[in-house]
């Protein structure tokens, strides 16, 4: 299993530009999610999907959109990037139907936007 | 939504002491985890632990749902236990601040 996987690694973006960060996972779990860690700040929820069709807002979602077509993947919209958007975004999975079992997280997605 | 509190927000340790750290919840939870985040930015799952006590290794957990907190418990620490402690909460996964923690040789 490759687990977690984000692409690309790093990106740099003008402002107004877009770009999809995309993520996938291959132990059919359920839920994903999208997080931005800001430098030395925790991680804040953008959206999460219990579920392929169905996505839901977190605390964080203005300037962003996903879509949760099939299990595996759950890639994530910037449509006009602005400066505030620079941050580290980690992708996470979870298969909240099997105990015990914890979340998952990719190696993350470093943006800069300038 | 629920609020999650750690602390302390810094600890520094030297080689070979014993940690307590804690993660406050304000509401009932039926799903918490311990992270951390090594210097390179990888975050590592600890334990899924909602309830009860769980131990692996140097380090073990405890969260009491009734009383709404959980504390990680780091023992004779070493310096590649540096890095950032996160709890989080529930089924959105809302995360604390995280303490950060610093083990000097």
């Amino acid at each position: 299993n490759a687990g977690v996987t984000q692409t690309p690694k790093f990106r740099i973006l003008k402002i107004g530009q877009s770009m999809t960060l995309q993520c996938t996972q291959d132990m059919n779990h359920n839920y994903m999610y999208w997080y931005r860690q800001d430098p030395g700040m925790g991680l804040k929820l953008i959206y999460y999907s219990v579920g392929a069709g169905i996505t839901d807002k977190g605390e964080v979602p203005n300037g962003y959109n996903v879509s949760r077509s099939t299990t595996e993947d759950f890639p994530l919209r910037l449509e006009l990037a602005a400066p505030s958007q620079t941050s580290v975004y980690f992708c996470a999975s979870y298969p909240r139907r099997v105990q015990n079992s914890p979340l998952h997280f990719g190696n993350g997605t470093r943006l800069t936007v300038t | 939504g629920i609020q999650v509190e750690q602390s302390p927000p810094d600890l520094i340790l030297q080689e070979g002491a014993n940690s307590t750290l804690r993660c406050n919840f304000s509401d009932s939870v039926n799903n918490l985890q311990w992270f951390h985040q090594n210097p390179w930015g990888q975050l590592i799952n600890l334990f899924y632990i909602p309830s009860g006590t769980k131990q692996n290794g140097r380090l073990s957990a405890t969260t009491v749902a009734t009383e709404r907190y959980s504390l990680l418990y780091i023992s004779s620490s070493q310096t590649t236990d540096s890095g950032v402690y996160f709890c989080a909460v529930r089924d959105k996964l809302s995360f604390g601040a995280g303490t950060t923690v610093t083990v000097r040789a």
